[in-house]
């Protein structure tokens, strides 16, 4: 079956930088394009962007841009999220979600990210 | 940017209809899904291209779209389907977004 397990929790300064992974299991990692999506307390759901698991090749929505890398590593089946300069208002819930056909069908468990000094 | 509006609640007493709406420009020519989110857990799909329900999903939960609006109405509402509901879609340069989120409360 498929199954994206995400990363602990994290608790990270402003200016630091943090690392999300996912990794994915149950299909071929590199036929489906791979989702961030942010969710800050009490907040709605937003899409950050997406990597072509194929190519490596990542788009970012707006406002993604800048501080916030998506990655592969097709070896061990994972994707990553990088976000650098880390600030109060990152802290969120982070998930990965796999693109079905044409729409997140599959959810990681989210990583919640806290930025506090 | 490409926004998807949506009420911010919506109250029903058990076994009767709720109704969520979702409007958005570009929905006359971009399928609308709509996802459930329960407290503390990650989304869960509950109809895909307008008005398809996937696997293991009950009948109560069905979609429509017309025009700008897509509905997802829930017919015969139980306590469980108490959470915030999220439509989503794509805009005309095929930017993904997802709703502004409805909380569905079941009393």
């Amino acid at each position: 079956q498929v199954q994206l397990v995400q990363s602990g929790s994290e608790l990270k300064k402003p200016g630091a930088s943090v690392k999300v992974s996912c990794k994915a299991s149950g299909y071929t990692f590199t036929s489906y394009a791979m989702n961030w999506v942010r969710q800050a307390p009490g907040q709605g759901l937003e899409w950050m962007g997406w990597i072509n698991t194929n190519t490596g090749n990542p788009t970012y929505a707006q406002g993604f841009t800048g501080r916030f890398v998506f990655s592969l590593d097709t070896s061990v089946s994972t994707a990553y999220l990088q976000i650098s300069s880390l600030k109060a208002e990152d802290t969120a819930v982070y998930y990965c979600a796999r693109e079905g056909s044409a729409y997140p069908d599959y959810w990681g468990q989210g990583t919640l990210v806290t930025v506090s000094s | 940017s490409y926004e998807l509006t949506q009420p911010p609640s919506v109250s029903v007493s058990p076994g009767q209809t709720a109704r969520i709406t979702c409007s958005g420009d570009a929905l006359p020519k971009k399928y609308a899904y709509w996802y459930q989110q329960k407290s503390g857990q990650a989304p869960v799909l509950v109809i895909y291209e307008d008005s398809k329900r996937p696997s293991g999903i009950p009948e109560r939960f069905s979609g429509s779209s017309s025009g700008t609006m897509a509905t997802l109405t829930i017919s015969g509402a139980q306590v469980e389907d108490e959470a915030d509901y999220y439509c989503y879609s794509t805009d005309s340069s095929g930017n993904q977004v997802f709703g502004t989120g409805t909380k569905v409360t079941v009393l």
